[in-house]
């Protein structure tokens, strides 16, 4: 199974908004709804941000949004704020016969 | 509250073998699936493979069958990820997390470990 494709970066400035991509085939972000986007920070694990495609868990600002269109997912983050400066990855399901797969990650800067 | 709390870092030589834990608590241990994820330094994310430690079932992504092991004291409500052989190319850092599965794959994962970092050095 293929890493999913994600841009190695991405800017911003404070208030701004910015769109990370997340680039699959019809076997796992194009055939099902279950991408998930995670925040990492520097040292610190990964935290879940988006689930299902559009989802987010409790305590996660509303300011983290997610969509998809074929074998393309995106996470917009509006209104950047210093601290979401990080490293966001892409996760989908892949059918029965894989754990799953990540995209390669995507470093955000917020200048 | 609930938690994974991973053992602490690793130094060991290549050949070495290894086991490090994760302990989940504030939740029914057994039944939920445990994930293991691997990051290299200074890159992404892989996961490695899940264990359910209600019956012990395991699934390995295929890059890392037959080079780990995974395994679960339900007793304790701690897993376990060993290796028999170090190599220098196993040090990275370990994440367990608690993944919500289904038919075999993983959909999300809500709760992580603070990770483990293993080195392996000569």
């Amino acid at each position: 199974q293929s890493a999913l494709t994600q841009p190695p970066s991405a800017s911003g400035s404070p208030g701004q908004s910015v769109t990370i991509s997340c680039t699959g085939t019809s076997s796992d972000v194009g055939a099902y709804n279950y991408v998930s986007w995670y925040q990492q920070h520097p040292g610190e694990a990964p935290k879940l941000m988006i689930y299902e495609v559009s989802k987010r868990p409790s305590g996660v600002p509303d300011r983290f949004s997610g969509s998809k269109s074929a074998n393309t997912a995106s996470l917009t983050v509006s209104g950047l704020q210093a601290e979401d400066e990080a490293d966001y990855y892409c996760s989908s399901y892949a059918g029965s016969n894989s754990l799953g797969v990540f995209g390669g990650g995507t470093k955000l800067t917020v200048l | 509250e609930v938690q994974l709390v991973q053992s602490g870092a690793e130094v060991k030589k290549p050949g070495e073998s290894l086991r490090i834990s994760c302990k989940g608590s504030g939740y029914s241990f057994t039944n939920y699936w445990i994930a293991w994820v691997r990051q290299m330094p200074g890159k992404g994310l892989e996961w490695m493979g899940i264990i359910y430690p209600g019956d012990a079932d395991t699934r390995y992504s295929p890059s890392f069958q037959g080079q780990v092991t995974m395994s679960a004291d339900k007793s304790i409500s701690t897993a376990y990820l060993q290796w028999s052989s170090l190599k220098a190319s196993d040090t990275a850092n370990y994440y367990c997390a608690r993944p919500s599965v289904v038919r075999g794959g993983i959909i999300r994962s809500d709760v992580w470990g603070q990770g483990t970092l293993v080195t392996v050095s000569s």
